[in-house]
């Protein structure tokens, strides 16, 4: 019973590298979300898709960028890495925009 | 835009006791819907409770009940007979379906330590 799949659970990068977060899942779910997770801080949505080929910003896109080829994937591409992007990664999925979401394990990670 | 807000940013209770953690919202819309997710030291987001704002009554899933008061915008979640394995921070969160982005906006959060 996967659920949400994260890939990695830890990383570290140099400032200026790139890296992209995968996120899979196998509940056949249309919508997907990408959160970032700062301490002492709620999630903040930085992308979401409601359905293959479909995506859209949410409240924190700046610096990333998402493509949503199938149902099941949605990875979120880091490009140019900045100390600002430490943060713990989840990726998220739902059946409607509006029902249970189902979290993937996040991802922390630091830029240095 | 919603807003969430938790004013409680710890609280703790004796193992077996009654806490409820605070959560106040806001959004002019009519149609939305309130969560409270907990998450524990494995970092892991666990759907705890879930409530329609057209609903009138209150959520209930076993020791987790709230108390939604839709005029005061008020969304408190209650756990009854506190056990260890109920410590973790709390997350309210909000979602507002005709608002375009399908963001659920969460809260700052609340840390519950149960204290045996």
């Amino acid at each position: 019973n996967a659920g949400v799949t994260q890939t990695p659970k830890f990383r570290i990068l140099k400032i200026g590298q790139s890296m992209t977060l995968q996120c899979t899942q196998d509940m056949n779910h249309n919508y997907m979300y990408w959160y970032r997770q700062d301490p002492g801080m709620g999630l903040k949505l930085i992308y979401y898709s409601v359905g293959a080929g479909i995506t859209d910003k949410g409240e924190v896109p700046n610096g990333y960028n998402v493509s949503r080829s199938t149902t099941e994937d949605f990875p979120l591409r880091l490009e140019l890495a900045a100390p600002s992007q430490t943060s713990v990664y989840f990726c998220a999925s739902s059946y409607l925009g509006w029902t249970e979401a189902f979290f993937g394990q996040g991802t922390r990670l630091t830029v240095v | 835009a919603q807003t969430v807000t938790q004013s409680q940013p710890e609280m703790s209770v004796q193992e077996a006791e009654t806490v409820t953690l605070s959560c106040t919202y806001d959004t002019s819309e009519n149609n939305y819907y309130l969560f409270w997710y907990k998450q524990p030291p494995s970092r892991q987001m666990i759907l705890v409770i879930r409530q329609e704002a057209y609903k009138q009554q209150n959520a209930t899933e076993n020791r987790f009940s709230v108390n939604f008061q839709k005029a005061a915008k008020s969304f408190s979640l209650k756990i009854s007979d506190s056990q260890l394995g109920d410590t973790a921070m709390y997350f309210c969160a909000c979602i507002v379906p005709g608002a375009g982005s399908y963001q659920l906006t969460f809260g700052k959060g609340t840390k519950l330590s149960v204290i045996p």
